[in-house]
């Protein structure tokens, strides 16, 4: 069974940093292409991040260019995304979400997500 | 990049009841790689449709997808009471993956 659980989510204030993690298991990790989809309170769902199964192809979201960092242990099964320079609009629940082999930004298995609130 | 526009923003409808919701793109989508959501209250989105009109593993025969070019459909026949949810259309096509704003389905 597919499993995506994030964690590292919570409270911090703006301008900080934080790191996500996605931990994965009941598929070849290696092998896929993962994403970060976010979704902001009351709102709808919004694409951040893209890494492909090597890491050697990296997407980004205008929105989170330049100041957030996808990154992948396929040792560890495990999906990250630093969050730098954080605003009140990156408050939201980040998703991690597993892409379909050859089709990088169809999305068949997503965690629960994790909540981040950016606050003072 | 293509928008996606899902009409109507909300859809009030009784159980047993039939729902059609659109999704309209500002240009032709590449292979119909057009994608179905449903994310209930508190959960994160399941997958329900691909290729515009392919049924996702598990998912009832009472969820199809139609449609091509910029113009597509999703059809819930025979309304359960799990399927009040929000629903959002995909285009997969191409970076990045956008995502509809949503139409919500519930009860009347």
């Amino acid at each position: 069974e597919v499993q995506l659980v994030e964690s590292g989510g919570g409270l911090v204030k703006p301008g900080r940093s934080l790191r996500l993690s996605c931990a994965a298991s009941g598929f070849t990790f290696s092998t896929y292409t993962m994403n970060w989809v976010r979704q902001a309170p009351g709102k709808g769902l919004e694409w951040v991040s893209s890494i492909s199964s090597s890491g050697s192809s990296i997407y980004y979201a205008d929105s989170v260019k330049g100041r957030f960092t996808i990154s992948r242990d396929n040792a560890k099964n495990s999906l990250y995304l630093q969050m730098n320079s954080l605003r009140a609009e990156d408050t939201a629940v980040y998703y991690c979400a597993k892409a379909v082999r050859f089709l990088e930004w169809l999305f068949d298995y997503w965690g629960q997500g994790t909540l981040v609130t950016v606050s003072s | 990049e293509i928008v996606l526009t899902q009409s109507p923003g909300t859809l009030s409808l009784s159980p047993g009841g039939r729902a059609t919701l659109s999704c309209r793109a500002s240009q032709s989508v590449s292979s119909n790689y057009l994608a179905w959501y449903q994310q209930k209250p508190g959960q994160a989105p399941r997958l329900l449709i691909y290729g515009a009109s392919t049924r996702a593993t598990g998912i009832p025969d009472r969820f199809s997808g139609s449609g091509s070019g910029t113009d597509f459909t999703l059809t819930i026949t025979r309304l359960e009471p799990e399927d009040f949810a929000v629903y959002y259309c995909q285009h997969y096509g191409a970076s990045p993956g956008t995502f509809g704003q949503g139409t919500k389905v519930e009860i009347k």
